[in-house]
Order: C-alpha cells, then structure tokens, then sequence
C-alpha cells in the first residue's frame, strides 16, 4: 500500500455539488497538507494542519474546508464546487523532522462541469 | 502567496544532454529539496540539502546548497527519456512549511 493515499484518483462533478477529497496515511506523520496543481502555476497550499487539533489556511482556501479526523487523515471539501476548481489536488505529509521533507499522495484528478 | 522563482519553465532536449536548473528566493532558507514529478502522480523527493554549500549527488541528478543560503541548483547529466516531468525545487526554513518553485517542465527527444 502506498504511504499516502488518496481517493478517488478521478472525479467529476457538476457546479454547485459538495465534494470531499481523502487522503489517509501510513506514516505516522503528524502533519498534513493539501495542495492545488494548475498547468504552469505549481502548487499552492490549501490548508495545512500541524497535529489532529491543528487547522491553517494556506494561500487559496477560499471556497474549500478542511476535516482533520485523526493522525492519518485529512480530508478536503469543496461545499459548491465551482468550474476554476478544475484542477490536479495534491496531498502530502511530514513529520517535523525537516530531514524527509514531504511525502506527497498520487492526486486526484477533479473536473467540475 | 510566496513560491520560489525557478527556471526554465520549461527544457526541450535531446537524449544524452545534460540539463541545468535553477531556484533562488530573496530570503534565506535552511533546507532545499528537489522534487520530481512523473506525469500523472505527485512529486517525489529526489534530493534533500541541509548546508550552505553542501553538493550532492543521486545517480545521475546532482544539486547544490547555494552559499547565499538563497538559491539552489539541479543538474542531470546525461539525459533519459524517463526523466521527463516537472522538477520543483521547495525551500524551507527550520521546521516551517515548503515553499515551492513554480516548477520546469523538462522534455527529452530520442
């Protein structure tokens, strides 16, 4: 299994419908992060939580929220997705330890029609 | 939001080139990491530095601290096709957040 794991891999949804995105892990890290890929914008931070009772917004969280349901999982909602939420969704996870850096999930692909 | 400037945006090479890359910020940083990212999937860390200055090597991909503390390089010598994807390089200060380069897209022809 892989040490991140996000589902599903694939998605489309109508505008105005809730979504979540999961992402589980294995490595006992206690941080956790979610990112946004868009063709030639690299990724930006969504939110980010430090330990269980820890949430931040990033840099682009309008429009998502964030559930941090236990030490291996992290979940992101789109609460009316909208079409510019197109895009590739990314999450990864560290520990404080800054030798390992991040460790990201395979991504889930999301089109809002 | 911050990210790191990086270039080029993109490479367009032929197999058996090398390659160079570059990230700089305007503010220093404790550690830089090189990710890869194959089409597809999310980034893998490929190399991680801790010291001003510090050159390390992973296979054919070689990367450099740079001694401002502001900058960091990647090279591949002899290029793959299997090295095609985006390179990012993320830069961190103590245990804080990545802060991540807008990415080089790298291409190689046969």
């Amino acid at each position: 299994d892989a040490d991140v794991t996000q589902t599903p891999r694939n998605r489309i949804t109508k505008t105005g419908k809730r979504i979540m995105l999961e992402c589980s892990q294995t490595k006992g890290h206690d941080r956790m992060y979610w990112y946004r890929q868009d063709p030639g914008l690299g990724l930006r931070l969504i939110y980010y939580s430090f330990d269980v009772k820890d949430i931040n917004k990033g840099e682009i969280s309008d429009g998502y929220s964030v559930s941090r349901q236990a030490q291996a999982k992290f979940s992101l909602s789109l609460e009316s997705a909208i079409p510019n939420q197109t895009a590739l969704y990314f999450c990864a996870t560290s520990d404080e330890d800054r030798v390992y850096g991040y460790t990201f999930g395979s991504g889930t692909r999301l089109t809002v029609v | 939001g911050q990210q790191l400037n990086q270039s080029p945006q993109s490479m367009f090479i032929q197999e058996g080139e090398d390659v160079s890359m570059n990230c700089t910020s305007s503010s220093i940083f404790n550690t830089w990491l090189w990710y890869k990212q194959d089409p597809g999937e999310g980034p893998v860390l490929l190399i991680a530095l801790y010291k001003a200055g510090e050159l390390t090597s992973n296979g054919r991909l070689t990367a450099q601290f740079g001694i401002t503390r502001k900058d960091s390089f990647l090279n591949i010598s002899a290029s793959i096709p299997s090295d095609v994807g985006i390179y990012f390089c993320a830069g961190q200060r103590n245990t804080d957040k990545l802060i991540f380069g807008t990415g080089t897209r790298l291409q190689v022809f046969p």
